[in-house]
C-alpha cells in the first residue's frame, strides 16, 4: 500500500551527538512536515516543505535543520540533542497547501537522548 | 494565531455514546479536522468538517459550527478499542495546528 514510513521506529542518541531521522512516501504528495510530539502534548510543526520550498516555523529552534533531497524523501536533522528534544517525531505529507486537504501520518520516530 | 481547546480525559462505558468537544480561535479557516491517536502510534484520520452541520461517517459523526468556533466528535457504539487520543486540528491560514488532544478510556 502507499504510504509514509518512517524509519527508524525508536532512536537513542546521545546528549549532543548529531541524529537525522527519515522519513519516505510512496504517496507522490507535494507536501511534507516534521511535527513535534511531547508526551501528552499536540503535536508541533516544525517545518514543512511544498516541493522543494522550505517552510520553518518562527519558533522551530536553530538547532533543528530539515533536507528533502526529492519528492519522496524527507530528513529531520537535529544538530545537537538535548534532553528537551526527547519526543515523538511525526512526518506527514498532504496533496497541496490549501490546508484543507488530509495529512497523512508516518508511525513516527520516537527519540530517546541519554 | 490559533488556539483550540479541548477536554484532556473523558471515560465513557463500552456501548455508551460519548460527545468530545473542540473550540477554536484562528485566523482564517479552512475547515477543520478530527485524528485518532493510540499510545505510541500515528494520528489517523477521522473527518474534516468546513461548513456548518453534522458529517456522520459509521460509528463516527463530527459536528461543525462556524460562527461559535465549535466542534464535536461524537462515537456511538463504543468499543474498547476506542480508547484513544482524539485531536481536533484546524486548517487556517497556516498547515494544521492540533489541539493537546482529548484521551478516552473506554470501560466495561
Amino acid at each position: 500500500d502507499a504510504m509514509v514510513i518512517q524509519n527508524p521506529r525508536y532512536q537513542v542518541t546521545q546528549f549532543g551527538k548529531p541524529v537525522t531521522l527519515s522519513c519516505s512516501q510512496t504517496l507522490n504528495h507535494n507536501v511534507m512536515y516534521w511535527y513535534q510530539q511531547k508526551s501528552s502534548q499536540a503535536p508541533k510543526l516544525l517545518f514543512h516543505y511544498y516541493d522543494k520550498d522550505f517552510n520553518n516555523e518562527a519558533d522551530t529552534p536553530d538547532n533543528f535543520q530539515s533536507r528533502r533531497p526529492n519528492t519522496s524523501f524527507c530528513f529531520l536533522d537535529i544538530r545537537s540533542p538535548g534532553l528537551g528534544d526527547a519526543a515523538m517525531y511525526l512526518c506527514a505529507t498532504s496533496t497541496r497547501t490549501g490546508w484543507s486537504t488530509e495529512a497523512f501520518f508516518g508511525q513516527g520516530t520516537r527519540l530517546t537522548v541519554v | 494565531g490559533q488556539n483550540i481547546d479541548q477536554p484532556t480525559e473523558m471515560t465513557a462505558t463500552e456501548g455508551a455514546i460519548v460527545q468530545i468537544n473542540c473550540t477554536y480561535q484562528t485566523s482564517g479557516f479552512n475547515g477543520l479536522f478530527w485524528y485518532q491517536q493510540h499510545a505510541g502510534e500515528a494520528p489517523t484520520f477521522l473527518s474534516y468538517n468546513v461548513l456548518d452541520g453534522l458529517e456522520e461517517k459509521g460509528r463516527f459523526s463530527s459536528f461543525l459550527s462556524r460562527s461559535k468556533g465549535y466542534s464535536y466528535l461524537l462515537l456511538k457504539e463504543l468499543q474498547m478499542k476506542d480508547s484513544a487520543s482524539y485531536l481536533c486540528a484546524v486548517a487556517g491560514n497556516t498547515p494544521l495546528v492540533f489541539g493537546k488532544g482529548t484521551r478516552l478510556s473506554v470501560i466495561a
